[in-house]
């Protein structure tokens, strides 16, 4: 079936440490996405990528790094510059037209 | 800039009741818009989705919406609800283009036996 894989599930990192969420799609779909959601604030877009080799900030890209070198993949890197890391990251595609976003399970990230 | 509003962060309903969810949006044009629905710990799974055409929208699960736009309203409703719609939802709105979705905060739901 088609999907997008977003691993690890889970993450624990130290303070100061840089940390890379994995995000693969199958769909076939240009654009991806990757949002953090907080309880109680909803999802807030860090950063997308219309298509290969390109991507742009969104709103709370501060402190966090995306490639996209391959259709399929879209990493997130959460650099130490991150002042509060911890929250659930979602990875999104889009299927194209529309702006109806699939999304995969998502990766909790906690700092220690 | 877009917005999205859902006014209610904690609603309780008993089962086999009617549910009525709000969300008002912001936008200057004909926005695309989305209801969303994620269990704990879960990514988010589409309900439904208005783009043009007839405002009342049927979704999974037994869900609808209807698009009112001198409201600037999205509201999702369900005629009888199941334990197993307890969940956290999500109103969005967009331009169809593939810059993203804006989020509301979400609506928590509870379900009463």
């Amino acid at each position: 079936d088609g999907g997008i894989t977003q691993s690890p599930k889970y993450l624990f990192r130290k303070e100061g440490q840089n940390v890379t969420l994995s995000c693969e799609q199958n769909l076939n779909h240009d654009a991806m996405y990757w949002y953090r959601q907080d309880p109680g604030q909803g999802l807030r877009l860090i950063y997308y990528s219309q298509i290969v080799n390109d991507f742009q900030k969104g709103d709370i890209a501060e402190g966090y790094s995306v490639s996209r070198e391959k259709k399929e993949s879209f990493p997130l890197t959460v650099t130490s510059a991150q002042k509060n890391p911890t929250a659930f990251y979602l990875c999104a595609s889009d299927r194209g037209g529309t702006g109806e976003l699939f999304f995969g399970e998502g990766s909790r990230l906690t700092v220690l | 800039a877009q917005s999205v509003t859902q006014p209610d962060i904690h609603i309780t309903v008993s089962e086999g009741a009617s549910l009525e969810l709000r969300c008002n949006y912001s936008y200057g044009a004909t926005p695309y818009l989305f209801w969303y629905v994620q269990s704990p710990g879960q990514g988010l799974q589409l309900l439904l989705k208005y783009f043009s055409g007839d405002t009342l929208v049927q979704g999974i699960k037994g869900f609808e919406a209807e698009f009112k736009r001198s409201q600037s309203s999205f509201n999702l409703r369900k005629p009888s609800v199941h334990w197993s719609d307890a969940a956290e939802y999500f109103c969005a709105v967009g331009d169809g283009g593939a810059d993203g979705l804006t989020f509301g905060k979400g609506t928590h739901l509870i379900i009463q036996p």
